[in-house]
This record gives structure tokens, sequence and C-alpha cells, in this order.
């Protein structure tokens, strides 16, 4: 993960948006992609953007896109208490996902 | 809902032992891997496979040795256990360069 950073840490209040970010380095990545992992369980895609798009939008989510300064982020509108967690971005370069630190999501009721 | 199943979920072991991470996934996926994911979060990459008989190392060393001799499975085998080896193991398995699909980990702890 040390070509993709993250911050580490986020907490929010319930209700708030939530905004995550990360930066990756590999221009030619195709598609980039957001994980979800929760306590004691493997990693759950939440969502992907192609590289050609600028922003794409899932209910709560939205994924933001500069390519110019790879820079990729993670809206939650209405976080819930349910969304804490830990989230991860990655881009597949040449043979798997490489991931990023990810960021932990604190929810405070 | 990804079919891919990891077992053992929990392995507490002694050292020196002989063990086995079992990987199998019913998406006739060619492609398979193991992530090591450590306390503090991040995930590396130890192994991966593009098809029957084809297995890599990944961009963590890792003692351990992987074998792909089934498309569906991808066991992981320590030949003998070090309380350094303890972390928790991600199988993941994906179409090509599409997006990869997890199992739940199996949470290895050698005493």
């Amino acid at each position: 993960g040390e070509d993709v950073e993250q911050s580490l840490f986020l907490s929010v209040r319930e209700g708030d948006s939530s905004v995550i970010n990360c930066t990756y380095t590999d221009s030619s990545s195709t598609y980039l992609y957001w994980y979800k992992q929760e306590p004691g369980a493997g990693l759950q895609l939440l969502t992907y953007i192609f590289s050609n798009m600028d922003m794409k939008q899932d209910q709560r989510l939205t994924v933001l896109l500069n390519k110019k300064d790879k820079h990729l982020s993670l809206r939650i509108a209405d976080t819930q208490t349910g969304d804490s967690a830990i989230y991860f971005c990655a881009e597949y370069r040449r043979r798997a996902l490489t991931f990023g630190s990810g960021t932990r999501l604190q929810v405070q009721p | 809902e990804a079919d891919i199943y990891q077992t053992p979920r929990y392995l507490v072991i002694g050292t020196g032992k002989k063990i086995t991470l079992e990987c199998s996934q019913t998406m006739g996926h060619d492609k398979m891997y193991w992530y090591q994911q450590d306390p503090g979060m991040e995930l590396h990459l130890i192994h991966y496979s593009y098809g029957v008989n084809s297995t890599e190392k990944g961009d963590l060393s890792s003692e351990s040795t992987v074998s792909r001799i089934r498309t569906e499975h991808f066991p992981l085998t320590l030949e003998s256990a070090r309380p350094s080896h303890t972390s928790q193991y991600l199988c993941a398995s994906s179409e090509g360069s599409s997006e990869a699909f997890f199992g739940q980990g199996t949470r290895l702890t050698v005493v």
C-alpha cells in the first residue's frame, strides 16, 4: 500500500457527511475501488469508478476522481453508526489490487 | 454476495506446527490472491495465481507457500509456524483485472 495513501482516522457525528480521501500514483489505473471492512471480517466492495469518469453516485455514496492530481474521495451522506468501519481505496496495478493503508471511520451517536 | 470461503476463521496453534489455510471460490474466477493484513490495517499481497498451476510471490516476502491444482481452490501452507506469522490472512479472487471478492479471512495466532 505504499503508493496509495489515506489518512488513518476520521470521526464524524451521526447524520453528518463523511469524506474519505485517497491519493494514488499509477495514472494508468483503469478502475479505482472503495472497499469497506467491518471488525473481524473480510473486505466488501462498496463502489468503483472508471478512470474516464469524474464522479459516480450510488445512493448515499459519491465518488469523486481528480485524475490530474491523482486524488480519489468517497463521500458518505447522512452517516450512520453502521457505517463505522475501515475504508480502503485500491487500484489495480500490474498483477493485483494495491490498497491504501485504510481510514478508520468512527461515527458518534 | 461473493462465493468465496476461507477456513478456519480462527486458528491458534503452537510454534513449529504445519498449517494449511483453505480458500475456495465457486465463481469460476481465474485469478486468486492471498493478502496478509497486519494490526496496522495495511494489506500486503503475499501470493497470487493467474490460473491452474500458476503461482507467484507477491510484494511482501512470506515463508508460506501456495498451490493451485484446481481453479476453485487456493490453499496456503506454513511448514513451521512461528509467532511472527501471527496475522490475519485474506483470500480473494477476480475475473481478469476486475474487482476482487474477498473471503472472511483467517485470523492466525501462533503461540
